[in-house]
């Protein structure tokens, strides 16, 4: 069955900090797509990054970036410079393109991400 | 402004009550999903739908039912409110295999 694993459930850091948040898979698909999603207090869910199994390139986007690694089945987040707007849970989800026309994701547990000035 | 829109957003029910969830999406996007989020376990998927005419059972689809009226919109009912469905439920869709969902802004249900 698939699974992920976030084993942070919750980090406080000092603004400024650099901050990595740990996302695990299991899937014994080939092909699959990995996710994270931010949840601000305000409780709405966005995304903020998908990456297929086939493509192993650290992404970088302004303060966000993600390094995927295959053989250890990780798809870990790190914010560099962390600002109080970065506090928020965090979802890393999985992806197997299955069932025709249906894109199920299985959720992590969220780690709370919370930035003091 | 497109996207997907939840009603309502806040309810509360008494045991044995039955309600549904309204769920509706203005980006034609062919499938739309029900998921249910409580702390410490993140999203489980409750039921979804492939495309118009089609639902499929997810990962904890016991007390629930839904109706995919048309493309635009997936409603969830609860039958008979247990409290253990008091949760935030959370409407999302997505255009295909590809792509990642957009979610509407929940609605928080708690059931006393």
């Amino acid at each position: 069955a698939q699974k992920v694993t976030q084993a942070q459930t919750e980090i406080s850091v000092v603004e400024k900090e650099d901050v990595t948040l740990d996302c695990v898979y299991e899937t014994r698909d080939t092909t699959y797509y990995l996710f994270w999603y931010k949840q601000p207090p305000s409780g709405e869910l966005v995304f903020l990054i998908r990456r297929n199994s086939f493509d192993e390139q650290n992404e970088i986007s302004g303060r966000y970036s993600w390094n995927f690694q295959k053989s250890t089945s990780s798809f870990n987040f790190t914010i560099t410079a962390s600002q109080v707007v970065d506090s928020a849970v965090y979802f890393c989800a999985l992806s197997e393109p299955r069932i025709q026309g249906a894109q199920k994701l299985v959720f992590g547990q969220g780690t709370r991400l919370t930035i003091n000035p | 402004n497109a996207g997907v829109t939840q009603t309502p957003k806040f309810q509360v029910l008494k045991t044995g009550q039955s309600m549904t969830l309204q769920c509706a999406q203005d980006m034609n996007h062919n499938s739309m999903y029900w998921y249910r989020q409580d702390p410490g376990m993140g999203l489980r998927l409750i039921y979804y739908s492939a495309s118009e005419g089609t639902t499929d059972k997810g990962e904890v689809p016991n007390g629930y039912n839904v109706s995919r009226l048309n493309k635009r919109e997936f409603s969830l009912r609860l039958e008979s409110a247990a409290p253990s469905q008091t949760s935030v439920y959370f409407c999302a869709s997505s255009p295909g295999q590809l792509y990642g969902y957009t979610f509407g802004s929940g609605t928080r249900l708690t059931v006393v």
